[in-house]
């Protein structure tokens, strides 16, 4: 099946710093990705979706300012974290539609600490 | 938007019992249910998904069940094992291509031994 490769798997970060976070689409184009936000023994929750070319749409209460997404081609979409904070700390997965199974296929999530 | 309710929360059976986890949503627009399995810090992993023109679909030891008029799912695990134990998440999507998936609260599955 596709499949999206999501780095970096981990990272430390101090506050007040940026972290960027890549989705690569490796055998499929991903014209839509998907960028979720899981805490701790919590559900994901949609921040934000990304489309090839255009504007990202963000889930009500997510700070666009805040987490930049960018989509800028067809295999590629990045989430920077600008200016985090440790509420900021949490685990983050992208997610597209996978063209040939008809469903959706997940990066293998970063797990962001600010410290 | 779509709201997707999973229970139980959490759930223990013992080795070998079945497990049934629910879960309801309210778009009905909404036409594709997968049901994902998620080990701490990982992706979450396909187990069996569902369309809404389908009532039921098995698996092995998994099968899904669909009510479309009542707008609910339900996972259901027989023959529990160990290995079984995880956090199950349920979700709802009008269909993968540009609509997102919605998904439930998640439901944390012990299977003692």
């Amino acid at each position: 099946g596709a499949v999206v490769s999501q780095h970096p798997s981990w990272v430390i970060c101090k506050s007040g710093t940026s972290v960027k976070i890549e989705c690569r689409s490796l055998d499929f184009q991903a014209t839509t990705m998907f960028w979720y936000r899981q805490f701790p023994k919590q559900s994901l929750m949609l921040m934000a979706t990304s489309n090839e070319g255009s504007k990202a749409t963000y889930e009500q209460g997510v700070e666009k300012d805040k987490f930049l997404i960018n989509h800028a081609s067809l295999t590629l979409s990045t989430l920077t974290v600008t200016s985090a904070h440790p509420e900021d700390s949490s685990f983050y997965i992208c997610s597209a539609p996978d063209p040939g199974a008809s469903g959706y296929t997940f990066g293998s999530g970063t797990r962001l600490t600010v410290v | 938007g779509e709201n997707v309710e999973q229970h139980p929360s959490t759930l223990s059976v013992q080795e070998g019992d079945s497990a049934v986890i629910k879960c309801t949503y309210s778009d009905s627009a909404s036409n594709y249910f997968p049901w994902y399995k998620q080990e701490l810090g990982k992706r979450p992993q396909l187990i069996i998904d569902i369309r809404s023109n389908v009532g039921e679909k098995k698996d092995q030891r998994i099968a899904v069940t669909l009510n479309k008029t009542a707008k609910h799912f339900s996972l259901h695990i027989t023959e529990t094992q160990p290995e079984d134990s995880a956090v199950y998440f349920c979700a709802a999507s009008r269909g993968s291509a540009g609509n997102m998936l919605t998904f439930g609260g998640g439901t944390r599955l012990m299977v003692k031994p």
